[in-house]
């Protein structure tokens, strides 16, 4: 079975600082992994996926995210924060096992401070 | 190029009843999904459709069922409404395997 496990429903962080949201995952086929940003009131909006390339993983906004097999993981990180990253993100992972299913971790809400 | 645009925006239903959700997806998407997003929790797959066929189902009940017309629009019904049922619904078009487009989603109040 599947899952993905976010730590932390909250994190804040202040302006200009490195944001980390980590994700860990569960699969018991290779996966697709996807972080996904959600304003409020709004849809969810695909920030980046890995498809099983390149582990290190560029998106939009200038977040990325390191996919590592042994831990289990996919990270997603951004070097410098800004106040309009203040958003709730969301990892997911897709696996296609007789039929096509995406779950989605808890999310979790990042705070930035001025 | 129109985005996936979802309908009506919000929704205020009574328990017992059955509501249909609209869809319709990204210009040339021919796979759907839909998902449900309780407050405070992240979506939760309900199931998609490929070209008008169920293509996997996650763990709802059967009294959540799903359409999928010619045109790649789809419906969610939901029957015998629950006040569990009330959440934010999404659905999200792609094309076969691709990269997911999201709606805006349709808020569901269950009284």
């Amino acid at each position: 079975a599947q899952s993905v496990t976010q730590l932390g429903s909250h994190v804040s962080v202040s302006e200009g600082a490195l944001v980390l949201l980590r994700c860990n995952y569960s699969s018991s086929v290779p996966p697709y992994l996807f972080w996904y940003v959600q304003y409020p009131n709004q849809g969810l909006q695909l920030l980046l996926k890995y498809t099983s390339a390149a582990t290190l993983v560029k998106g939009i906004n200038g977040f990325e995210a390191e996919f590592k097999k042994s831990e289990t993981s996919f990270h997603l990180t951004k070097p410098s924060a800004h106040m309009s990253d203040a958003a709730e993100y969301f990892c997911a992972v897709s696996v296609n096992t007789g039929g096509f299913k995406t779950i989605f971790g808890a999310g979790t809400r990042l705070f930035v401070k001025a | 190029e129109t985005g996936v645009t979802q309908s009506p925006t919000h929704l205020i239903k009574t328990r017992g009843q059955q509501v249909t959700l609209r869809c319709s997806s990204q210009s040339g998407h021919n796979t759907v999904s839909w998902y449900q997003q309780a407050l405070g929790q992240g979506p939760q797959f309900i199931f998609q459709y490929y070209r008008e066929e169920e293509n996997g189902r996650g763990n709802f009940p059967p009294r959540f069922s799903g359409l999928q017309f010619p045109n790649y629009s789809s419906e969610l019904n939901v029957n015998a409404l629950e006040l569990d049922d009330s959440a934010l619904y999404l659905c999200a078009s792609s094309l076969t395997s691709g990269d997911q487009y999201f709606g805006p989603g349709t808020r569901l109040l269950v009284l």
